[in-house]
């Protein structure tokens, strides 16, 4: 069965690098999104990505997150500047026309 | 923004029933989904309902969806060991943004 597919699993990075994180989405879906959740608390909506370009951004999405799909598999959400409260699992999903979205397993991330 | 919420803990006995409840604000929201997650996995699709739906039935998992109430429930009949993980329900407004609430991590013991 296809499923969305995240790397790296798990990324430790110093305070103020950029990261990358990467996502496979299902192939013939056209929706992607990236999601977080800070440990102990709620999934949350950072952004949805469509036809090359951003549909929906949450305001925890400011200048220092950006989204790419560099070519016809990956998404990627990059950090360009970590601060310590970027830590947390950042989930990636995609969906088809249906509204169903799939999640992958996600990035365990830690700034330190 | 949507508002969901949930209570945050079940203990339930191996082979009884588990019921988790949740609630919402969005009255236009149109699906309703539920997720599993096991420790240090990520979001398992379990099951949805449509917005237009009382009751969907998938195997062992029974949703109910109270439109009028906005309350949204899922049914785990013969609760086993492997069951134990959050389940987290969340709702699709219109412009297709999730939202989730806190999760609610269910325990069964023998």
């Amino acid at each position: 069965e296809p499923e969305v597919t995240q790397t790296p699993s798990h990324q430790v990075t110093q305070m103020g690098q950029e990261v990358i994180l990467r996502c496979v989405p299902i192939s013939n879906h056209l929706y992607f999104y990236w999601y977080r959740q800070i440990l102990g608390q709620k999934v949350e909506f950072l952004v949805s990505f469509y036809n090359n370009e951003i549909s929906e951004k949450s305001e925890i999405f400011d200048d220092q997150f950006s989204v790419e799909r560099p070519d016809g598999s990956n998404f990627t959400l990059k950090i360009r500047s970590t601060k310590l409260e970027d830590s947390a699992m950042y989930f990636c999903a995609s969906r088809e026309e249906q509204e169903t979205q799939y999640f992958g397993p996600g990035t365990r991330l830690l700034v330190l | 923004g949507e508002d969901v919420e949930q209570s945050l803990f079940l203990s339930v006995r191996e082979g009884d029933s588990s019921v988790i409840n949740c609630t919402y604000t969005d009255s236009s929201s149109t699906y309703l989904y539920w997720y599993k997650q096991e420790p240090g996995a990520g979001l398992q699709l379990l099951t949805y309902i449509f917005s237009n739906m009382d009751m969907k039935q998938d195997q062992r998992l029974t949703v109910l969806l109270n439109k009028k109430d906005k309350h949204l429930s899922l049914r785990i009949a013969d609760t086993q060991t492997g069951d134990s993980a959050i389940y987290f329900c969340a709702v699709l407004s219109n412009d297709y943004k999730l939202s989730f609430g806190a999760g609610t991590t269910v325990t069964v013991r023998a």
